[in-house]
């Protein structure tokens, strides 16, 4: 398996526009997490799914920001309008189920100017 | 609250010389604690997770209850453990709450 795949790897734009991260899941894995990296205040849970159904949302900055999970191997995550302080690196990471090792994708490092 | 610090920013050590990597955590139900490792601009990869009991790269780490901690240790560093270290704790759901991170840093 190639485990948990993102993409872009990285991604400049200017501030305003919309930005879409991506993730694939590892087959076979039900819990799908996405967190943001950043100097200031480490890695922070935004939201997290289990059987493609959100289950904690409350770290998800605010209403610009937005997750899906179009089916159980694929979600987006979704700013829009997006701003200078959303940089940083977004990482999914899914898990067999709750409670189980989390495995990480390489994360996508967003740039917005 | 759920909670999980870890308490050195930076920790440099020689090659060679014991370490030991400190967490703590706060949760009131029965914990489950992992140790993630991050080199150098890479994914996070799963250490160690406290059910397993297991030395992965020669680390180990014991859950204390009693102290609420979760120390990460290897008795002899070497160079290419350098890396950011999080201990991180499964919460309501399964989702991690992460400490801060140790940097640890091993001399030549």
């Amino acid at each position: 398996d190639a485990g948990v795949i993102q993409s872009p790897r990285h991604e400049v734009t200017e501030m305003g526009q919309e930005v879409t991260l991506r993730c694939k899941l590892i087959s076979g894995h039900n819990s799908l997490f996405w967190y943001r990296q950043t100097m200031m205040r480490g890695l922070e849970l935004l939201i997290y799914f289990n059987n493609n159904v959100p289950i904690d949302d409350s770290g998800m900055p605010e209403d610009r920001f937005s997750a899906k999970m179009p089916n159980a191997s694929f979600s987006t995550l979704k700013i829009q309008p997006s701003e200078p302080r959303d940089s940083a690196v977004y990482f999914c990471a899914s898990s067999l189920q709750p409670r189980q090792p989390q495995h990480f994708g390489d994360g996508t490092r967003l740039s917005i100017l | 609250a759920q909670r999980v610090t870890q308490p050195e920013k930076l920790l440099s050590v020689f090659k060679g010389a014991p370490v030991e990597l400190k967490c703590n955590y706060s949760y009131s139900g029965s914990p489950e604690l992992f140790w993630y490792v991050q080199y150098s601009r890479q994914r996070l990869q799963l250490l160690l997770r406290h059910i397993s009991r297991e030395s992965i790269k020669g680390f180990t780490a014991d859950l204390n209850k009693g102290e609420t901690s979760f120390h990460l240790k290897k008795p002899f560093a070497q160079e290419e453990d350098s890396a950011m270290y999080y201990c991180a704790l499964s919460g309501e759901g399964g989702k991690l709450i992460f400490g801060q991170g140790t940097e640890l840093s091993v001399k030549p």
